[in-house]
């Protein structure tokens, strides 16, 4: 199994331009999640998919969107970049929600830089 | 919503010394507190975890407590290594949401 698998790993982008960070994962996980790391402030949840057509908003969600079509994927859409948007970003999955006796994997990040 | 706080932010100790990182947490509902190690370049690893009807776990150097009435549950590493040199993240579960404290950078001193 390859895990959790995010693209891509580094991202330059303007302010107003758009772009879509890739999860995918090869466990058959129902739970995905999005979430950001800044400095000093830990990891914030950004939106989450407790399955496949299922979404909703985490701690952070203004300025992304997400879709849940398959299990496999969750994608994470930002419509027009700001610089307040450059983060690091990270997918995670679990086969159901944190709390339950399943592990969330996370993938490897994305590092996102708005100029 | 949950609230976490993690105290201290940087924590440096001499290999072989014992490390404790503390975190407290808001909504007396959340019942599941996961800790993650984050090491340079990766994504957070799940180390050990403690669900709300337990007081304690422990998982050979690593242990986690929780005490439930304060609201605060705790991280203890026995005996480090330079290899525990990484940050930590505690979790406290809200509904279906992971809420994180704001990490801890351990250094471990040969």
């Amino acid at each position: 199994n390859a895990g959790v698998t995010q693209t891509p790993k580094f991202q330059v982008l303007k302010t107003g331009q758009s772009m879509t960070l890739q999860c995918a994962q090869d466990m058959n996980h129902e739970y995905m999640s999005w979430y950001r790391q800044d400095p000093g402030m830990g990891l914030r949840l950004i939106h989450y998919s407790v399955g496949a057509g299922i979404t909703d908003q985490g701690e952070v969600p203004n300025g992304y969107n997400v879709s849940r079509s398959t299990t496999e994927d969750f994608p994470l859409r930002l419509l027009s970049a700001a610089p307040s948007q450059t983060s690091v970003y990270f997918c995670a999955s679990s086969y159901s929600t944190p709390g339950s006796q399943e592990t969330q994997y996370f993938g490897p990040g994305t590092r996102l830089l708005v100029l | 919503g949950e609230n976490v706080e993690q105290h201290p932010s940087t924590l440096s100790v001499q290999e072989g010394d014992s490390a404790v990182i503390k975190c407290t947490y808001s909504d007396s509902a959340s019942n599941y507190f996961p800790w993650y190690k984050q090491e340079l370049g990766k994504g957070p690893q799940l180390i050990i975890d403690i669900r709300s009807n337990v007081g304690e776990k422990k998982d050979q150097r690593i242990a986690v407590t929780l005490n439930k009435t304060a609201k605060h549950f705790s991280l203890h590493i026995t005996e480090t290594q330079p290899e525990d040199s990484a940050v930590y993240f505690c979790a406290a579960r809200n509904t279906d949401k992971l809420i994180f404290g704001t990490g801890t950078r351990l250094q471990v001193f040969p």
